[in-house]
């Protein structure tokens, strides 16, 4: 069965810095892998996804993830973070055979000003 | 403009009742999702569907049920067979590959007194 895990429950970057969330999964084949964020109260919005071609993948509001096969990881960048980026963050599998998605636990983002 | 709608927003309810949170969506989407969320435990699977008048059971279907009678809709029936429906219960829609990621609604906010 497939999983995912972010190691990170809670990170605290202060705004302008840089950003890298954590992701790890585990899938037989090659997975369909998705990032999203969440604010409070609200519902998900995707952020980029891969499910094959260049390892480096471009997302909305200036984010970006690398998957790297040797390391089952699909990690999250952003080269500077601003205020709104604060919410939380999940990495989710995508199960071809099963048609369904695993998700992460989530990564809350704090932004210190 | 497509999109999810789930309603109502916030929704109480006396403990034994049945309740049911409505999920629409306009985007011709074959897939639908529903998820419940707790704090610090992400995104549990309740039911998913592929197509309708067919659907099946997620990692925690027990004390729920859906139906998928029309493409646009999948509603939930939170039953009183569940001993702890107080939680945040989000609707999602996808094309049957799953590559393009989920669309998810803003979510229903169910409390049980």
């Amino acid at each position: 069965a497939q999983s995912v895990t972010q190691p990170d429950i809670h990170i605290t970057v202060s705004e302008g810095a840089s950003l890298e969330l954590r992701c790890n999964y585990s899938y037989g084949a090659t997975p369909y892998l998705f990032w999203y964020v969440q604010s409070p109260g609200q519902g998900l919005q995707l952020l980029l996804k891969y499910f094959s071609g260049d390892t480096l993948v471009q997302g909305i509001k200036g984010f970006e993830a690398e998957f790297k096969r040797s390391q089952s990881s699909f990690n999250l960048r952003k080269p500077s973070v601003h205020w709104s980026d604060a919410a939380e963050y999940f990495c989710a599998v995508y199960n071809t055979n099963a048609g369904k998605s695993t998700f992460g636990d989530g990564t809350t983002l704090t932004v210190k000003p | 403009d497509g999109g999810i709608t789930q309603s109502p927003k916030y929704l109480f309810r006396k403990e034994g009742q049945n309740v049911t949170l409505s999920c629409e969506q306009n985007l011709n989407h074959d897939a639908m999702y529903w998820y419940r969320q707790d704090p610090g435990q992400g995104l549990r699977l309740i039911y998913y569907s592929q197509i309708v008048n067919d659907f099946q059971k997620g990692d925690i279907a027990e004390g729920y049920s859906v139906s998928r009678e029309k493409k646009e809709s999948f509603p939930l029936t939170v039953t009183s067979a569940q001993k702890n429906p107080t939680a945040f219960y989000l609707c999602a829609s996808s094309i049957p590959t799953g590559g393009i990621g989920y669309t998810f609604g803003s979510g229903t906010r169910l409390t049980v007194v």
